[in-house]
């Protein structure tokens, strides 16, 4: 089944610095996801991004599929953005589509 | 707009006791899913729900039953909780296979005692 590598496994930072997030993928897919998970526990949707650039405020995602790979770019961190961000892409295992994670980037902004 | 709620938040059960997980979504999803995550273990598929009326066992489905009730609603029970069991519980759906994005509930802490 398809796999998710995601680098760096832990990243600390100072309040203010830029930050990217590196997510690979072992097949092609047609549809990948970045998440954040805070502190709480709650998975919020960061992009949805297959293929392209795309930005949201502080946030920017940019997708190669054809050499599978995806970036997350965090400027200007906050406290806020702590958590783990995973990637995540759908794969077809041997009992039926899963949205297949990567094991998270583990994020800490220091004030 | 809701998206997707689940019911309860938090939940301590004893050895052998049931209970039902309970998920609902507003966004006219036909696609359903519930997930569990455990530390070092990531999230693990249990069942999921392709469209209303079907429902099928994902990574990890053993002591575990769904139900789709609707197209809104995809409960997942547990008939006998074990320890093995306590972990936090996901629900998702999506508007359809292929090309559409999953949108997640907040989670169920659940401890079994």
């Amino acid at each position: 089944g398809i796999q998710v590598e995601q680098s760096p496994p832990d990243l600390i930072l100072q309040e203010g610095a830029n930050s990217t997030l590196r997510c690979n993928f072992s097949d092609s897919v047609n549809n990948l996801q970045w998440f954040h998970q805070n502190p709480w526990g709650q998975l919020i949707n960061l992009f949805y991004i297959p293929s392209g650039t795309k930005q949201n405020g502080r946030l920017s995602a940019t997708t190669v599929a054809t050499e599978r790979y995806s970036l997350l770019y965090i400027s200007s961190s906050q406290t806020t953005d702590s958590g783990v961000y995973f990637c995540a892409v759908w794969g077809f295992m041997e009992y039926g589509n899963k949205l297949v994670f990567g094991a998270g980037t583990i994020l800490r902004v220091k004030s | 707009n809701a998206g997707v709620t689940q019911t309860p938040k938090f939940q301590v059960l004893k050895t052998g006791q049931s209970m039902t997980l309970q998920c609902a979504q507003d966004m006219n999803h036909n696609s359903m899913y519930w997930y569990r995550q455990d530390p070092g273990m990531g999230l693990r598929l249990i069942y999921y729900s392709a469209s209303e009326g079907t429902t099928d066992k994902g990574e990890v489905p053993n002591g575990y039953n769904v139900s789709r009730l609707n197209k809104r609603e995809f409960s997942l029970r547990l008939e006998s909780a074990a320890p093995s069991q306590t972990s936090v519980y996901f629900c998702a759906s999506r508007a359809r296979g292929g090309i559409s994005e999953a949108f997640f509930g907040q989670g169920t802490r659940l401890t079994v005692v």
